[in-house]
């Protein structure tokens, strides 16, 4: 079945930038979601990229998708103490509605 | 509603009692989806509400676990005869229809069996 892996933990420096890393072994994955879960609330959408694009840009966010390598990058530029935070990657098939994700990665922003 | 609302936020219970819990989603949502996250887990699929379409029960884990919804409004998930490895924070997420719209999730709730 789908599989969907990411590192568990990263940690930087306030205003550098963080690179969280996603890999998926379904190659006929057409969606791919990026999540951030706050402490005690659910998971917020904060960017998605289609499958026939190799980026996306919105604001400090960029996703990089490395589709021959299965490979889906977020960049957070000038990362900050309120960045902390879960960070999901989610894929889903064109024509599925069920996402598979990833364990999470946490981003831990230090002084 | 502006968010997708859960309730309880947070319910402790003793192990073999039933519990319900509550999402009420987006107005005008049409797709409403119930996961499992246990304590450093990614998120566990259960069930999958779409208009008025039979729902995909795949994911519910045993015949404890059962899920309603009427129409495209409040789903209730239960889970019966609870046990210690329920114990996890349950998301509700809704969206406009299939496919690849986003899913817009509640704060959960957070489940404890004692």
């Amino acid at each position: 079945g789908e599989d969907v892996e990411q590192s568990l933990f990263l940690s930087v420096r306030e205003g550098d930038s963080s690179v969280i890393n996603c890999t998926y072994t379904d190659s006929s994955s057409t969606y791919l979601y990026w999540y951030k879960q706050e402490p005690g609330a659910g998971l917020q959408l904060l960017t998605y990229i289609f499958s026939n694009m190799d980026m996306k840009q919105d604001q400090r966010l960029t996703v990089l998708l490395n589709k021959k390598d299965k490979h889906l990058s977020l960049r957070i530029a000038d990362t900050q103490t309120g960045d902390s935070a879960i960070y999901f990657c989610a894929e889903m098939e064109g024509g599925s509605y069920i996402p598979t994700f990833g364990r999470g990665t946490s981003l831990i922003v230090h002084p | 509603g502006a968010g997708v609302s859960q309730s309880p936020s947070n319910k402790v219970t003793e192990k073999g009692k039933d519990v319900e819990l509550r999402c009420d989603p987006i107005s005008g949502h049409t797709a409403l989806y119930w996961y499992r996250q246990r304590l450093g887990q990614g998120l566990e699929f259960l069930i999958y509400f779409q208009g008025n379409s039979a729902p995909d029960k795949s994911g519910l884990p045993s015949d404890r676990f059962s899920a309603e919804r009427t129409g495209e409004s409040v789903s209730t998930l239960t889970i019966q005869r609870t046990q210690q490895e329920d114990s996890a924070v349950y998301l509700c997420a809704s969206s406009r229809d299939r496919g690849n719209q986003p899913q817009h999730f509640g704060d959960g709730t957070r489940l404890s069996i004692l």
